[in-house]
Parts: structure tokens; sequence; C-alpha cells
């Protein structure tokens, strides 16, 4: 069974850092593309950051570019994101989610999104 | 950025009712649009992806259609599990972007 444990929310305060990180299990970690997903209390979903396979390309939301920084540690399976100068806005629970993505039968490549969310953890900035 | 306006945000059902949620891309996706249930206090869940194919384990009374900048999500036949909010998801393009939600509500 897929599953994805994320980690390492809490209470921090504007312009300090957090780090979360994103346990995988039952699958070949290493095959798959990463994602950061967030939701705000009481709004909608975020997507904000990706990471491919192998973790040589990395993708960010303008709204958090420069202050966060997604990685991977394949030989742990687990995926991070580093967040730095945390403001109020980036308060929300933060869910990492599985690409579902890879090689059809004639070897053509496929993205169709994230299939498998994390329960989430909670980030909340404030003084 | 790829915008996704969603609609409604939300709308009133009873058991039973047919229900039509629509997402529209402010540019061409092709078909590479994803359709996600999220449950208060729990993590999304997929229901349709590439627009049409359902995720399997997912009831057939959920579907989607469309292709390039107008899709649907529909509900034949709501049940009381399916009072939820729902978000629509581009993937075509990186920022990945969702649509505003749509909460179904009794």
């Amino acid at each position: 069974e897929v599953q994805l444990l994320e980690s390492g929310g809490g209470l921090v305060q504007p312009g300090g850092s957090l780090r979360l990180s994103c346990a995988a299990s039952g699958f070949s970690f290493s095959n798959y593309g990463m994602s950061w997903v967030r939701q705000a209390p009481g709004k909608g979903l975020e997507w904000v950051s990706a990471i491919s396979g192998r973790g040589g390309t990395t993708y960010y939301a303008d709204s958090v570019k420069g202050r966060f920084t997604i990685a991977r540690d394949n030989s742990k399976n687990t995926l991070y994101v580093e967040m730095n100068s945390l403001r109020a806005e980036d308060t929300a629970v933060y869910y990492c989610a599985k690409d579902d993505s890879g090689y059809d039968w004639n070897r053509v490549y496929y993205q169709y999104g994230m299939d498998v969310w994390g329960q989430g953890t909670t980030v909340t900035v404030s003084s | 950025d790829i915008q996704m306006t969603q609609s409604p945000s939300s709308l009133s059902a009873s058991v039973g009712d047919r229900v039509i949620i629509t997402c529209r891309a402010s540019q061409g996706i092709r078909n590479d649009l994803g359709w996600y249930q999220q449950k208060p206090g729990k993590a999304p869940k997929r229901l349709i992806y590439v627009a049409s194919s359902l995720q399997s384990g997912v009831p057939s009374r959920f579907s989607g259609s469309g292709s390039g900048t107008e899709f649907t999500l529909t509900i034949s036949g709501l049940q009381p599990e399916d009072f939820a909010t729902y978000y629509c998801l581009q993937h075509n393009t990186y920022p990945w972007t969702f649509g505003q939600g749509t909460k179904v509500e009794i």
C-alpha cells in the first residue's frame, strides 16, 4: 500500500524557518516526482512545489520562490521542503503528494497529476 | 500562469440529484486535468484523472468530461457521502493550479 507521512510542522515566528519531511513507502520512490500542496485555514488548495524523481528538476509557486527549497533523499525514501523567511500567509496544512507519472508501453512519458496524498502537517506562523 | 476558474463556488443539493461542476482554463491544457474531493479535516482524494478517467475504487456515479479549456465533473445521483468540497487541478504546465473549489452542501 502506498503511504505518505508528513512531519515537522509546528509554530514558528515570522521570519523563521522550518523543514517538513514526508516519508514514503509502498512504491519505488525514486521513480516518481513528488509535490507539496498547502491549504490555509478555511481556504482552497494551493500547489507549492514539485521535484522530479531523481531530484534534478524543481518547480515552485511564485508565492514561495526564493524562500522554499524542495529536496529529496531517495536512499531514505523521504521528501523535504525547507521553508525560510516564513510569513503569516504561509500558515497552512502542508500535504505531500505522489505524482502519477511514468512511461507507458510505448515508452511515451505520461503525467497524470497527483494520485496519492499524505494526511498533512500543520504549520503556523505567528508571534 | 494558467488560471482555473471553477463554478459554482457552492451549491445546495439533495440526495439523488445530478450535480455538475465546471472548470475553465485560461488557456488550452489538452486533457491534463484532475478532479479531487476533500472532506473536512481530510486530505484530498482523486476522483478523475486526464479529464475523464475514473480513479480505481471511485463510484461510477462520478464522471468527467472536457478537453482544451472547458471541463465538467458530474455526480449522477448524489449520495450522502458526496457532500464535500471538489477541486479541479491542471497539471499541463508548472506552476500547477487548482480551481477555487466547489462546496456541495445539503
